[in-house]
């Protein structure tokens, strides 16, 4: 079974930065199947990314997706008050999720 | 306009079977490709992937949670339902349904996703 790891746990910056969020698979995976989603309290996850860097429907494109193998990345260009929520990768099984934080 | 929503029962006591409930409309389970998942995440913590079906009737499960769980598909219904058996307070958790549209669609990962049901596993 692939385990995915997601790094860092926490991320604090404020609203403007550029966010980078990291997914790391235990071994190398298709990318045809990595996706993240933003989830936010209360809320049903939202699909931002398939396919690794493919957006989905309505995702602004300060949002990208990137990543081949077993390291994939979330990049968040710049941040707006209402990105800030915890986001998962998923290929199959789901990563731990990081929250993203204001500063 | 995809829309899915759980039903199913708020409380269960340890040991019991639950059956979830997954109603949908705006896609048919029968177009080549698409699936349904289930997804579940306890309270505050990760989501956890649990099952899904395919159009064909092609089923997958969790490796960790294979043993407890049954994926089933009533097309003329439109419904997807879970079993889970021997439920324990562990699995006390919020229960989501999520549509896939499959590699055909060029989208392998679940693109719509239901409110949610809160199930809480209590003697």
């Amino acid at each position: 079974e692939i385990v995915l790891t997601q790094s860092p746990g926490t991320l604090s910056l404020s609203p403007g930065e550029r966010a980078t969020l990291s997914c790391r698979a235990s071994q190398s995976v298709s990318s045809s199947y990595l996706a993240w989603y933003q989830q936010k309290p209360g809320q049903a996850p939202r699909l931002l990314i398939y396919g690794a860097s493919s957006r989905a429907t309505g995702i602004p494109d300060r949002f990208s997706g990137s990543g081949s193998g077993t390291d994939f990345t979330l990049t968040i260009s710049r941040l707006e008050p209402e990105d800030f929520a915890v986001y998962y990768c998923q290929l199959g099984s789901f990563g731990q999720g990081t929250k993203l934080e204001i500063k | 306009q995809i829309t899915l929503k759980e039903s199913g029962p708020t409380l269960v006591k340890p040991t019991q079977t639950l059956t979830l409930t997954c109603t949908f409309s705006g896609f048919s389970l029968s177009t080549s490709g698409v699936g349904v998942g289930w997804i579940r995440q306890p309270p505050g913590k990760a989501l956890e992937w649990l099952a899904l079906i395919y159009w064909d009737d092609d089923k997958r499960y969790s490796p960790s949670l294979k043993s407890r769980l049954t994926i089933t598909k009533d097309t003329s219904k439109n419904q997807v339902v879970l079993t889970m058996t021997n439920m324990d307070p562990v699995d006390t958790a919020t229960y989501y349904c999520a549509h896939r549209p499959g590699a055909v669609a060029g989208n392998d990962a679940f693109d719509i996703w239901g409110q949610g049901t809160m199930v809480t596993v209590s003697s």
